[in-house]
This record gives C-alpha cells, sequence and structure tokens, in this order.
C-alpha cells in the first residue's frame, strides 16, 4: 500500500497561470516533507521542503502548504512557466538520517505556452 | 562539481546475462541507495548503505545484489536479469546524519531485459 499518494498523474496548465500539485500521505509519523522534480533524460533534483511545524513554505515561484489533519500538502507554482513542465515527486520522511524517504509515483506537469 | 555518476545510462540486455550499473559519489557521502523508476509506482528503494561494508535491502531487494567496498562506489549487480527488471534506475547519495535537502541523485540508467 502507497504510504505517500499523487493521485493526478499528469496536469496541463496555461504560462501564467498557477500550477497546484497535490500529495497525501498515510502514515501520521512523517514529519517532514520534499518536492523533487524531474525531467527527461535527467535525475531528480530536490525543489523545496516542509518541515511538520510549519504549514506553509515559500521559495521565489514554489510555495508548499501542509495540511497535517488532512495529511495533505500541495505545491504551487505561480507563475507557471514552460521550463516547469517536469515529473514531480512528493516525498516524506522522518527527520532523521535513520528514517527512509518514500516517494509518491509522481505527477507530470505540463506548461503550455 | 558534486555528481553522482552511473553506468551505463542505457543498456539492452539478454535474460539470465549478469549485469553490473556502476554508481560513484564525489561529495565523501556515507550513505547511498539505489532507486526504481516504474509508471505509477514512483521511487522505489532497492538496497541502501550506510556505510562501508555496510548494506541493507529497501523495499524491492528481490533479484539485486549490491556491495561497498569503497565509499564513493556503489555497484547495482543483476546476476540473472528478467524482463520484469526493466525499468529506469537511479544511484543516490546523502550525508548521514541530515535529510534535510541532501539527497543527490545520478541521471538514470535505463535497462531493458528481452
Amino acid at each position: 500500500d502507497q504510504q505517500v499518494k499523487q493521485n493526478s498523474p499528469s496536469l496541463s496548465v496555461q504560462e501564467g497561470r498557477i500550477s497546484i500539485l497535490n500529495c497525501d500521505y498515510t502514515n501520521s509519523m512523517f514529519d517532514y516533507f520534499l518536492w523533487y522534480k524531474k525531467y527527461p533524460a535527467e535525475g531528480p533534483t530536490f525543489l523545496i521542503s516542509i518541515s511538520s511545524i510549519k504549514d506553509k513554505n515559500e521559495d521565489g515561484r514554489f510555495t508548499v502548504f501542509l495540511n497535517k489533519s488532512a495529511k495533505h500538502l500541495s505545491l504551487h507554482i505561480v507563475p507557471s512557466q514552460p521550463g516547469d513542465s517536469a515529473v514531480y515527486f512528493c516525498a516524506a520522511s522522518g527527520e532523521t538520517s535513520y528514517d527512509k524517504v518514500i516517494f509518491g509515483p509522481g505527477t507530470s506537469l505540463s506548461v503550455i505556452p | 562539481e558534486a555528481q553522482v555518476t552511473q553506468n551505463p545510462r542505457y543498456l539492452i540486455t539478454v535474460t539470465g546475462k549478469k549485469l553490473t550499473v556502476t554508481c560513484s559519489q564525489n561529495m565523501n557521502h556515507e550513505y547511498m541507495s539505489w532507486y526504481r523508476q516504474d509508471p505509477g509506482l514512483g521511487l522505489r528503494q532497492i538496497y541502501y548503505s550506510m556505510n562501508v561494508e555496510v548494506t541493507d535491502k529497501g523495499d524491492v531487494p528481490e533479484g539485486y545484489k549490491v556491495s561497498r567496498k569503497e565509499k564513493r562506489n556503489f555497484p547495482l549487480i543483476l546476476e540473472s536479469p528478467s524482463p520484469n527488471q526493466t525499468s529506469l534506475y537511479f544511484c543516490a547519495s546523502r550525508p548521514w546524519g541530515r535529510v534535510r535537502n541532501t539527497i543527490y541523485f545520478g541521471e538514470g540508467s535505463w535497462l531493458t531485459v528481452v
């Protein structure tokens, strides 16, 4: 059973609009969450993270929101750009190196010019 | 430049023919791991290593072997590949002791077993 779920395999958004990528998790012991971005023919690269003590973390055009009670997080990209077209993986973990990082199945984002 | 390098990037092989995918990192990281990416399943961990001569199974270890004789290298060995091991493989590394922002992935190795 997947502990980290991304229920939208794909998403298309017009350039300049907001992209919202969603992620749900089942394990209440998770307390650190990450988003990774992957372009074709490249490995995933770290994008943004959030600790469970926060409900929002912002980095430029990227904002991650965490709703612990709902076990839900979302990644907002504003404004979306064609270069944002990639696969986005949500991941969850505990805070220490002893905790495995569990990845979701990914959402493929296409930003249409 | 901080890098995780894996080879080969692309490989087509036949069932039963042993192969090794190499992985090397230049960041002096203690922790290294192998993932496979399959459609709808995301990145699943195959094996990991917390340091030299210390390895352990991940979520999908069947059919794979690893070794960690040197800190920088972590090869993935398929002793007798089967078609269900056709996948995209990623090697990754990170420092031990911290989780945040620190998983570095290689560029991936496309493996097809026919």
